[in-house]
């Protein structure tokens, strides 16, 4: 067990609808990356999180949004959704947020399923 | 932007061989990472490196960071059937602020 827990394990959700990601990090962890993953492919990083603002962000859709909460849980949302959304989306975190060696746990994901 | 290269994309051994992979980039890392990922689970961290020419193991793992900086060695010795998944690199360097990760290695052990 990583000490991230994400929810839900399973979403099903229909094109055009909206939802909702949850990711919290590991004790004493302030930075939250969220990555897609789609089917036998690799790690696409999204955005990341550091103390509840935007740290760095990566190929992330006009669609997709993310926040830190002040107790540092983060929440990825997904909207407008299309057929080529489904993967697996995975939050990881870190003690920090960069400039410092360290090392990122990952939760166990969230199956997005759009029909 | 950055992009990790790892080879090979996939391989199948027999049970109690041992394997090698790497994981090359095109520019200068200070942080790398070797990760297992499981079929539908996440990945699990096996290894971290943080020093140029820095040599880890953990148990059957050994994992290397190459002296340039822009590579790093993944070794399981004596394999078993449950190494069977996707290994991944990720590095980080003195600017960026998010891992970038290759593309895997998938790595099958036949009986």
């Amino acid at each position: 067990d990583s000490g991230v827990t994400q929810t839900p394990k399973h979403l099903i959700t229909a094109t055009g609808q909206r939802v909702t990601l949850r990711c919290s990090p590991r004790s004493g962890d302030l930075s939250v990356y969220w990555y897609q993953q789609s089917l036998d492919q690799g790690l696409q990083f999204l955005i990341q999180y550091y103390n509840g603002e935007e740290r760095a962000k990566g190929n992330i859709l006009e669609r997709f949004s993310a926040q830190q909460f002040p107790d540092l849980h983060s929440e990825l949302n997904l909207s407008s959704l299309e057929l080529g959304d489904s993967a697996l989306y995975f939050c990881a975190s870190s003690v920090s947020g960069g400039g410092i060696d360290t090392e990122a746990f990952f939760g166990q994901g969230t199956r997005l399923t759009v029909v | 932007g950055q992009q990790l290269n790892q080879s090979p994309q996939s391989m199948f051994i027999q049970e109690g061989e041992d394997v090698s992979m790497n994981c090359t980039s095109s520019s200068i890392f200070n942080t790398w990472l070797w990760y297992k990922q499981d079929p539908g689970e996440g990945p699990v961290l096996l290894i971290a490196l943080y020093k140029a020419g820095e040599l880890t193991s953990n148990g059957r793992l050994t994992a290397q960071f190459g002296i340039t900086r822009k590579d790093s060695f993944l070794n399981i010795s004596a394999s078993i059937p449950s190494d069977v998944g996707i290994y991944f690199c990720a590095g980080r360097d003195n600017y960026g602020q998010n891992f970038v990760f290759g593309p895997g290695t998938r790595l099958s052990v036949l009986p």
